[in-house]
């Protein structure tokens, strides 16, 4: 199983709005990844948590909070988001750090701020 | 700070047509290198994990080479087909985790 599942599939907010992404993989990945998409450009690295623990914020501002609960799950806690936070929302993990093996993505959130 | 730049941009073949997908990148010191396919609105799928000893990968019609010293992977694709119609990304880690070209939008025409 190399599955990243990521919910929900889309996400319509308001700016005043709280909601969380969820990402789950069962491959045994010690690490895993949230990266941020804008249309027509590449994945931007947002965080990496490496062994549970947070081991790179990429300067994200701090309306996104991350949260690694166990190995297996990764969630993305939003609020107070802006228009320009609209994209498309990628996790995924791979079986170390920075520099590991081969690295498994999501489906992805598309997220909408209204 | 590593840079991966993907040529071209944009490619449309006829079907049944091999072609050669482009990426350089400027940081040689990479632990590995993986491309990626893209459907609009998708996430990503792996298509090939190059590590930093190998010369090359081959899966089906997909065979991608990586040349470290000079900073240059390919992606050869052969007998494309319709189907094959999709952003193709490449990305390198190292140090850091993967960095990203801004790929290539393939079109297969039937």
């Amino acid at each position: 199983d190399t599955e990243v599942t990521q919910t929900p599939k889309h996400l319509v907010m308001g700016m005043t709005n709280k909601k969380s992404l969820k990402c789950e993989q069962h491959m045994g990945h010690r690490a895993m990844y949230w990266y941020k998409q804008k249309a027509k450009k590449p994945p931007e690295l947002m965080f990496v948590y490496s062994y549970e623990k947070l081991s790179i914020n990429e300067s994200v501002p701090s309306r996104f909070s991350p949260e690694c609960p166990n190995s297996s799950l990764l969630n993305l806690h939003l609020h107070a988001l802006q228009p320009e936070d609209s994209a498309l929302y990628l996790c995924a993990s791979s079986n170390q750090g920075a520099g590991g093996t081969e690295a498994f993505f999501g489906q992805g959130t598309r997220l909408t701020v209204v | 700070k590593q840079e991966v730049t993907q040529i071209p941009a944009a490619l449309s073949v006829p079907e049944g047509e091999n072609l050669v997908l482009n990426c350089s990148f400027t940081d040689s010191a990479i632990y590995n290198l993986q491309w990626f396919r893209q459907d609009p609105g998708k996430g990503l799928t792996s298509l090939l994990l190059i590590q930093s000893s190998q010369r090359e990968q081959t899966s089906g019609r997909l065979n991608a080479s990586l040349d470290k010293s000079s900073g240059r992977s390919t992606l050869y694709i052969a007998a494309s087909q319709p189907g094959d119609s999709a952003t193709y990304l490449c990305a390198v880690s190292g140090n850091t985790p993967l960095v990203f070209g801004k790929g290539t939008r393939l079109s297969v025409i039937a």
